[in-house]
């Protein structure tokens, strides 16, 4: 069955940086796009970014762009998102999630949560 | 950026009862509009996707209607497990947009 971990959350000052990692099992990781969605706590859903299958391809939310990068290694089936420069505003639950035709989420991980406070 | 608004964003209900959820794109999306649910402390999970096609897995008493900017997600009789909170989802283009979410309440 599909399988989504996230890990690497944490509490970390503003202006650190912190990597998340998502480890995918139960379906051929390189055949699928990844996205990133988060939830800051008690509100909605904001997508976050999105790679293709073969990382050929990368879209970000302007929220994030220029500090969030995100990248895969398939021969891991893993994705990460590296998280520089990081604001109390990106205080939030992170979540893995596979695309199914690069717009929609149709398996999501459990979530890894980031906190930014000084 | 697409704007997506959901309405209302919260409603009383009883068991059995049935409810309907709106979401309105700020422009025309075509059929590329999903629902999720999302119980507290959990991932959302796909109900629906291409306005009304329900995903594998997914209770019949769930449906998706609609196109261009105006969707509907209809539960026909509310069971206890469906009081939770509801997102609409456009998938017609970057950056993806989610509604504001309903929560589902028992009356």
């Amino acid at each position: 069955q599909v399988q989504l971990v996230e890990s690497g959350g944490d509490v970390v000052q503003p202006g650190r940086s912190l990597r998340l990692s998502c480890a995918a099992s139960g379906f051929t990781f390189s055949s699928y796009g990844m996205h990133w969605v988060r939830q800051a706590p008690g509100k909605g859903l904001e997508w976050v970014a999105v790679i293709w299958y073969d990382g050929s391809k990368k879209y970000y939310a302007e929220s994030v762009k220029g500090r969030f990068t995100i990248s895969r290694d398939n021969s891991k089936n893993t994705m990460y998102m590296q998280m520089n420069s990081l604001r109390a505003e990106d205080t939030a639950v992170y979540y893995c999630a596979r695309a199914s035709g690069y717009y929609l989420f149709d398996f999501w991980g459990q979530g890894s949560l980031v906190t930014v406070s000084s | 950026d697409i704007q997506m608004t959901q309405s209302p964003s919260s409603v009383s209900a009883s068991v059995g009862d049935r409810v309907t959820i709106t979401c309105r794109a700020s422009q025309g999306i075509s059929s590329w509009l999903a629902w999720y649910q999302q119980k507290p402390g959990k991932a959302p999970k796909l109900l629906i996707y291409a306005a009304s096609g329900l995903q594998s897995g997914v209770p019949s008493r769930f449906s998706g209607s609609g196109s261009g900017t105006d969707f509907t997600l209809t539960i026909s009789s509310l069971q206890p497990e469906d009081f939770v909170t509801y997102y609409c989802q456009q998938a017609n283009s970057f950056p993806l947009t989610f509604g504001g979410g309903t929560k589902v309440e028992i009356k």
